[in-house]
């Protein structure tokens, strides 16, 4: 079974700390795609990464940086110097290649105090 | 500006009225869907569509039905609402192409609110 899981349901951080939120996904396909998005206070979803299971490069964009391990089915998302901006509820998302569907972890709702 | 447009934005309705929330993108996506997103359980997929007139159940598809008569458009129905269908509301789209062409565009969401 195809399955996505955040266990960390909230996190609280100060300004400036680092955060890393998790996400382990479960697949037996060979050929997948893992996302993440942001979901501020306004209800949007914000697309912030994609990534292909064939292509285990980490990725830095700025102060977010993502780190995908086959070894361990994660794709751990990373915030470096953290701002009160960067507070919105967090969803990994994964992909089969066989299928359209996106299946959604639950969310990890980070709250950064200044 | 490509995009995928939803409404209402909020709704309050109240038990066994019928409503119909409008979901339009101007992408020529083949692939629309539904989500409802709820506390705690992320979100989870109603129906999809892979083209016109072809629909199919998610894995949340109880009191809801939706259509695709044109390729822009894929209205969420609620034949006869009830308040465990209060949630938030996305559509998405995507278009058919290469594996790293994959994208999805989501529209702003509906709050839903059945009392």
């Amino acid at each position: 079974a195809q399955k996505v899981t955040q266990a960390q349901t909230e996190i609280s951080v100060v300004e400036k700390e680092d955060v890393t939120l998790d996400c382990v996904y479960e697949t037996r396909d060979t050929t997948y795609y893992l996302f993440w998005y942001k979901q501020p206070p306004s209800g949007e979803l914000v697309f912030l990464i994609r990534r292909n299971s064939f292509d285990e490069q980490n990725e830095i964009s700025g102060r977010y940086s993502w780190n995908f391990q086959k070894s361990t089915s994660s794709f751990n998302f990373t915030i470096t110097a953290s701002q009160v901006v960067d507070s919105a509820v967090y969803f990994c998302a994964l992909k089969m290649d066989s299928s359209y569907k996106l299946i959604f972890g639950s969310g990890t709702r980070l709250l950064v105090r200044p | 500006e490509a995009q995928v447009t939803q409404n209402p934005r909020y709704l309050i309705t109240v038990t066994g009225k019928k409503l119909t929330v409008t979901c339009s993108q101007n992408m020529n996506h083949e692939y629309m869907s539904w989500y409802r997103q709820d506390p705690g359980l992320g979100l989870r997929q109603i129906y999809y569509s892979m083209n016109v007139e072809v629909t199919d159940k998610g894995d949340v598809p109880e009191g809801y039905k939706v259509s695709r008569k044109e390729k822009r458009n894929f209205p969420l129905i609620l034949e006869s609402p009830s308040p465990n269908q209060t949630s938030l509301y996305f559509c998405a789209s995507s278009g058919s192409g290469t594996p790293r062409n994959y994208g999805y565009t989501f529209g702003s969401g509906t709050r839903l609110t059945v009392v």
